[in-house]
Order: C-alpha cells, then structure tokens, then sequence
C-alpha cells in the first residue's frame, strides 16, 4: 500500500522566515496531492493541493510543487505569520496521509 | 464546517464496554472515513466507506467495526473498547476518486478516553 514520509516532524522559524515540508510517496499512481492545516484543537482543512500533471500551484503566501519522476512533494510558506503556526500533514490521494509537521512560528 | 458533523464530541468509558460513533453528513458525499489521531502518528485510516453499505478496512481496522445503512451516516463501533483505543477520532467525507478531486471535509472530531 501507500506510504508517505513527511519531513520536519516539527520546525521553528521567525516571523517573515519561508517555511518548507517536504512528503514522500511509494505509489507511483498515485495523483492527487492535498495538503491539510490543523491548528490547535480544530479539524484539518484543505490548504491547498496539486494534481500529478501539474508542477507547482500558488495561492498568495502558500505553494505546492511536485516532483513526479522523484515521487516528493513539498509545501512552501512565505512571509511567514503567527497565525500560520499549526500541524500540517500532506497525503497522498484521498486515505494516506503524512505524520505530520509542527510549524512554530516565532513572532 | 456545518456540513459534517460528530457525536459524541467526548466520551469516557470503561475497558471491556461497547462504543458507537456517529459521523453525519449533510453534502452527499460517496465517501465517509474514519481516521484516529494520535501523537507521533498523524492521522491513520481505521475504515473507509465508498457507498451505502459498501466499507472496507484501513491500516488500523483492528479492534473496530463500522456501518452505513444510509449515505449521510457512518457508525464506528468499538466493539470492546482497551485503553490502547485511546485517542481523537475523526471522520472525513468527500467525493473520492470516481468524481475528483479527492479533498476531504472533516468533523469536529471525538475525544475517547478508555479508562
């Protein structure tokens, strides 16, 4: 089945730092590349995502590129905020999701 | 966030005792999961269901049992619950991949604690 490696498990940066977390995947079909944001004792929410025939896809502060050939893919954050301190988990497809990183940012 | 709903939101109970969870739905969504959260572990898929009656096991499907008799409701079952099941249980919906994309919308989430 699938398994997705998500790195840092945690990272601190200061406020108006970029932020990266970077997943790995072993199935090769899969397609569908979701990205959640889960503060402190909410629900996950989509952030943001990117399909297998795209490369990189923009959304004001936040990116997601993928690289189909390695199977990683990585979330970029910038200009970070305070307000951005969360656990954000990638996955893969709709049921294989990343352990998590826990980003702090200091402001 | 209306859209999908849990309940209990909390629950305590003792080793040995059955425990239900209600997931409801309100979007029409084929898909229904039911993932558990825990420290270390991100969240990990206990069942899944791609239709009314139609369910298959996650990587933790051990020790729980679910049903959906209806499209709008998911039940997980804790048929005797170990302090082991221990943890926030969250349910998700959404269109799968018949009918992309696959993004899911989750519930509130439930606290168990088994003591």
């Amino acid at each position: 089945g699938e398994n997705v490696e998500q790195h840092p498990s945690t990272l601190s940066v200061q406020e108006g730092d970029s932020a990266v977390i970077k997943c790995t995947y072993s199935d090769s079909a899969s397609n569908y590349f979701p990205w959640y944001k889960q503060e402190l004792g909410k629900r996950p929410q989509l952030i943001i995502d990117i399909r297998s025939n795209v490369g990189e896809k923009k959304d004001q502060r936040i990116a997601v590129t993928l690289n189909k050939t390695a199977k990683h893919f990585s979330l970029h954050i910038t200009e970070t905020q305070p307000e951005d301190s969360a656990v954000y988990f990638c996955a893969a497809d709709d049921m294989r999701f990343g352990a998590g990183t826990r980003l702090t940012v200091k402001p | 966030d209306a859209g999908i709903t849990q309940s209990p939101r909390h629950k305590v109970t003792e080793t040995g005792t059955p425990v239900t969870l209600r997931c409801h739905q309100t979007e029409n969504h084929r898909y229904m999961y039911w993932y558990r959260q825990d420290p270390g572990h991100g969240l990990r898929l206990i069942h899944y269901s791609y239709g009314v009656k139609d369910t298959d096991k996650g990587e933790v499907s051990d020790g729980y049992s679910v049903s959906r008799s209806k499209t709008e409701d998911f039940l997980l079952t804790l048929e005797s619950a170990t302090s082991s099941q221990t943890s926030v249980y969250f349910c998700a919906s959404g269109t799968g991949k018949l009918k992309g994309p696959y993004e899911q919308y989750f519930g509130p989430g439930t606290r168990l604690t088994v003591t």
